[in-house]
């Protein structure tokens, strides 16, 4: 059973290109979270989605980040015109079941390390 | 408004001697908390959780992690530390009918020879 996979694992943009990272859930799920890890910081909840829904976006900046989760394929997460300040590692981690039930637990991926020069 | 702290951005003890890695939690509600580990360059590895029942809560690589409602703790700890032990390690809440989890700023150990 592959785990939460990310692509790719280093990704490099210079100033004002999009980024796109994707995220293939574990198997049977269907909620997938985005969190980003900044140097010597923790982690900051980004977004979370269900299929074809996104259910909190609390804590995407307000432009150039958008996520969608579609029927078929990847979790995505883009960033239009990066900047410095976005280089970070973003996780993605997946879990089987609803908000609701609280206990479960999240499976995350090994990141994308994003990197704008 | 859920929210989690993790006091100490370092701590450090000699292999063999039992370590404590603390977290406090603010939530509004029954809590549902949890330790997970990181390693350089790799994503989060869950430890244990705590759901309801035993206050004591055992999980992977021999931690274990004691809820104390009245202080509103989590505290992760390990009898005798190893130098593998040695990682990032973040305490998360999250609250029944909350749609995401919270985490801590995350406590850096290392464990010295």
């Amino acid at each position: 059973n592959a785990g939460v996979m990310q692509n790719p694992r280093h990704l490099v943009r210079r100033r004002g290109q999009e980024a796109r990272l994707r995220c293939s859930p574990m198997k049977g799920h269907s909620h997938v979270y985005w969190y980003r890890q900044l140097p010597e910081e923790g982690l900051k909840f980004m977004v979370y989605l269900q299929k074809e829904n996104i259910i909190d976006e609390s804590g995407m900046p307000k432009e150039r980040f958008s996520a969608e989760f579609p029927k078929e394929g990847p979790s995505i997460l883009r960033i239009q015109q990066v900047v410095r300040g976005d280089s970070a590692a973003y996780f993605c981690a997946s879990s089987p079941n609803s908000a609701g039930t609280g206990y479960e637990k999240l499976f995350f991926g090994s990141g994308t390390q994003l990197s704008v020069l | 408004a859920q929210s989690v702290a993790q006091p100490e951005d370092q701590v450090n003890v000699a292999e063999g001697n039992p370590l404590t890695v603390k977290c406090t939690y603010s939530v509004s509600g029954n809590p549902y908390l949890f330790w997970y580990v990181q390693y350089p360059n790799r994503g989060l590895q869950f430890l244990l959780k705590y759901i309801t029942g035993d206050n004591l809560v055992k999980g992977s690589y021999g931690f274990e992690a004691e809820f104390n409602k009245s202080q509103t703790s989590f505290h992760l700890k390990k009898p005798s530390a190893l130098v593998s032990d040695s990682a990032l390690y973040f305490c998360a809440v999250r609250a029944l009918g909350s749609q995401n989890f919270v985490f801590g700023p995350g406590t850096r150990l290392s464990v010295l020879p």
